[in-house]
């Protein structure tokens, strides 16, 4: 596709409701990258994945997250028993390859809304 | 513990101006700095990447490294309206994860 595309746009949920995240990335890029981004702060890391492997999943803050990636292209991020403080924006970044150098471009974001 | 600084701000320039926005970082090892622009709502995009000390040009955007102080910055010269928005810094360190380490980000705004 021509960008990273993410749905849906908006989501609100009730507090303890499971919700899940969708991520298209860029055709072929090799890397994908989940972030959340609370109001008035920058991304926070949460999970990296390369092809269809989850290499680090150290920022993601319990275990009611988790990331798959199966087929190596659209990714899903899932939110178990949501929690107020789970209200963010969660963007979704790929990139061509991997190592320090590549560029990660972001899709428009999923702005959750726990209630 | 990666750490990455830069005024919150609102920092408010005349059009026209040059704007000039810092950063610093904890983490020596890092390698690739990047600079993105987020505009309010809307979803980061780079506008500057670095990776040796010095400057590098892209119109009117200026990036500056200087690894030994844990610094680098972003001058726009030239300044306009549409410049306003916040920008994101943030080197990459690697060992293998890639992932991003974010500043809070400096609210800039470009005063007509």
């Amino acid at each position: 596709g021509a960008g990273v595309s993410q749905s849906p746009r908006y989501k609100v949920a009730k507090r303890g409701q499971d919700v899940a995240l969708r991520c298209d990335p860029i055709s072929g890029h090799v890397s994908l990258f989940w972030y959340q981004q609370a109001l008035g702060q920058g991304p926070e890391f949460l999970t990296y994945f390369q092809n269809e492997a989850q290499l680090d999943k150290s920022g993601l803050p319990s275990d009611r997250f988790f990331a798959e990636r199966p087929e190596g292209s659209v990714s899903t991020l899932k939110i178990q028993r949501t929690q107020q403080e789970d209200s963010a924006v969660y963007l979704c970044a790929s990139s061509r390859g991997q190592g320090v150098k590549n560029i990660q471009y972001f899709g428009a974001g999923t702005r959750l809304s726990v209630l | 513990q990666k750490e990455v600084e830069q005024n919150s701000g609102p920092l408010s320039v005349p059009e026209g101006a040059i704007a000039s926005l810092n950063c610093t970082y904890s983490d020596r090892v890092s390698q690739s700095f990047f600079w993105y622009r987020q505009y309010s709502g809307k979803s980061p995009e780079l506008i500057m990447s670095i990776y040796s000390n010095g400057d590098k040009e892209d119109g009117r955007f200026t990036a500056q490294l200087n690894k030994a102080s844990q610094y680098v910055s972003l001058l726009i010269r030239d300044s306009q309206p549409s410049d306003s928005a916040t920008y994101l810094c943030a080197p990459n360190s690697g060992g293998g994860a890639d992932g991003l380490t974010f500043g809070k980000g400096t609210h800039l705004i470009i005063q007509p």
